[in-house]
């Protein structure tokens, strides 16, 4: 079956530095990469997301790659913010979305 | 506002009583899931359901059970909790079919003593 692995488990990074992560899955079958971010005490909520046909999405300070053939993907936030403080997790599914496997999860501090 | 709605947000039990985590969702999805979240495991999925009447097993199905009776609701089951069954649980839901956005609850935190 799919497995998702994520790096970094933690990232601390300055305000206004930029941040990464990684994730590698498996199953060549998947096709869509959502990535999610949780604050302290709420649930994971869908900040951008990729589709197999598409190699780069940006919105705003965000941005998500992917390499098909390598079978990764990253998330690079730009000029980061205290508030940009939080787990993320990374995301796989395949075709019909009925099992999606996450990452571990990765904790980026932002620091002031 | 569009929403899943978890209760309760925290709870303590002891090993072997019975108990139910509700999940309602207001967006009519059809596609409902249960996720359990551990320290370095991230998000691991206990069961979903494609639609009323129709469930399936996730990854981490032992020891717990659900139902679909209605469309917005999801309940999970643990007929007789164990102390491995300690951790966070999110409700989600989402557009059957498609690879689209989950909406997730606010979590329940589980601890069986």
């Amino acid at each position: 079956g799919e497995n998702v692995e994520q790096h970094p488990s933690t990232l601390s990074v300055q305000e206004g530095d930029s941040a990464v992560i990684k994730c590698t899955y498996s199953d060549s079958a998947s096709n869509y990469f959502p990535w999610y971010k949780q604050e302290l005490g709420k649930g994971p909520q869908l900040i951008i997301d990729i589709r197999s046909n598409v190699g780069e999405k940006k919105d705003q300070r965000i941005a998500v790659t992917l390499n098909k053939t390598a079978k990764h993907f990253s998330l690079h936030i730009t000029e980061t913010q205290p508030e940009d403080s939080a787990v993320y997790f990374c995301a796989a599914s395949i075709p019909g979305g009925f099992k999606t496997i996450f990452g571990a999860g990765t904790r980026l501090f932002v620091k002031a | 506002e569009a929403q899943v709605t978890q209760n309760p947000r925290y709870l303590i039990t002891v090993t072997g009583k019975k108990l139910t985590v509700t999940c309602s969702q207001n967006m009519n999805h059809e596609y409902m899931s249960w996720y359990r979240q551990d320290p370095g495991l991230g998000l691991r999925q206990i069961y979903y359901s494609m639609n009323v009447e129709v469930t399936d097993k996730g990854d981490v199905p032992e020891g717990y059970k659900v139902s679909r009776k209605e469309k917005r609701n999801f309940p999970l089951i643990l007929e007789s909790p164990s102390p491995n069954q300690t951790s966070l649980y999110f409700c989600a839901s989402s557009v059957q079919g498609k690879n689209t956005e989950a909406f997730f609850g606010q979590g329940t935190r589980l601890t069986v003593v």
